[in-house]
């Protein structure tokens, strides 16, 4: 069975910093693309990033670009999110997503149960 | 950009009742269209891949029609474990757009 399970979430002031982690287990990891997927408290789902099987292709929605990054360790079998400069608008429950190909375009599969960021003075 | 402009936004619906959602993109995006359902509370959970690719395990009354820019969702019968947002998807480029969802309610 496909499981997701992030972690790292938690309350940070704008301008700060947080990682989110997403484990995955029952599927071959290195063999997916992976994608961020956020949900503002009562708004619906935003795209945020998407990381092909062996991390060559990266992309980003405009409004993270540059202050998040997306990477992958296939030995561990996780995808990680590293959030910078954060501000209020990122509050989300940040989703991890498996893309079904090794390539990012791809319909989302599996989904994780979600973690939440919060950013606030 | 592609838009992804769902319509309606909440419906309420009995249960045994056939109910339809439309999803439009603001280009051709061919058949890299999927629908997601939501209930409260839970992730997002795909139903629909492809346009009109049933997923695994997903039951029969739920369907996914169109290609280009129009598409359909349809629950043939309307069940109460069936309450929750429904979201079109586009993957045909990037960013990879959602629509802002549909609550489908019981009457």
């Amino acid at each position: 069975e496909v499981q997701l399970v992030e972690s790292g979430g938690g309350l940070v002031k704008p301008g700060g910093s947080l990682r989110l982690s997403c484990a995955a287990s029952g599927f071959t990891f290195s063999s997916y693309s992976m994608n961020w997927v956020r949900q503002a408290p009562g708004k619906g789902l935003e795209w945020v990033s998407s990381i092909s099987s062996s991390s060559s292709y990266i992309y980003y929605a405009d409004s993270v670009k540059g202050r998040f990054t997306i990477s992958r360790d296939n030995a561990k079998n996780s995808l990680y999110l590293q959030m910078n400069s954060l501000r209020a608008e990122d509050t989300a429950v940040y989703y991890c997503a498996r893309g079904r190909s090794y390539r990012p375009a791809a319909p989302f599969d599996s989904w994780g149960q979600g973690t939440l960021a919060t950013v606030s003075s | 950009d592609i838009q992804m402009t769902q319509s309606p936004s909440s419906l309420s619906a009995s249960v045994g009742d056939r109910v339809t959602i439309t999803c439009q993109a603001s280009q051709d995006i061919s058949n890299y269209l999927n629908w997601y359902q939501q209930k409260p509370g839970k992730a997002p959970k795909i139903l629909i891949y492809d346009a009109s690719n049933l997923e695994t395990k997903v039951p029969s009354r739920f369907s996914g029609s169109g290609s280009g820019t129009d598409f359909t969702f349809t629950i043939s019968s309307l069940q109460p474990e069936d309450i929750a947002t429904y979201y079109c998807q586009q993957y045909d480029n990037l960013p990879y757009t959602f629509g802002q969802g549909t609550k489908l309610e019981i009457k």
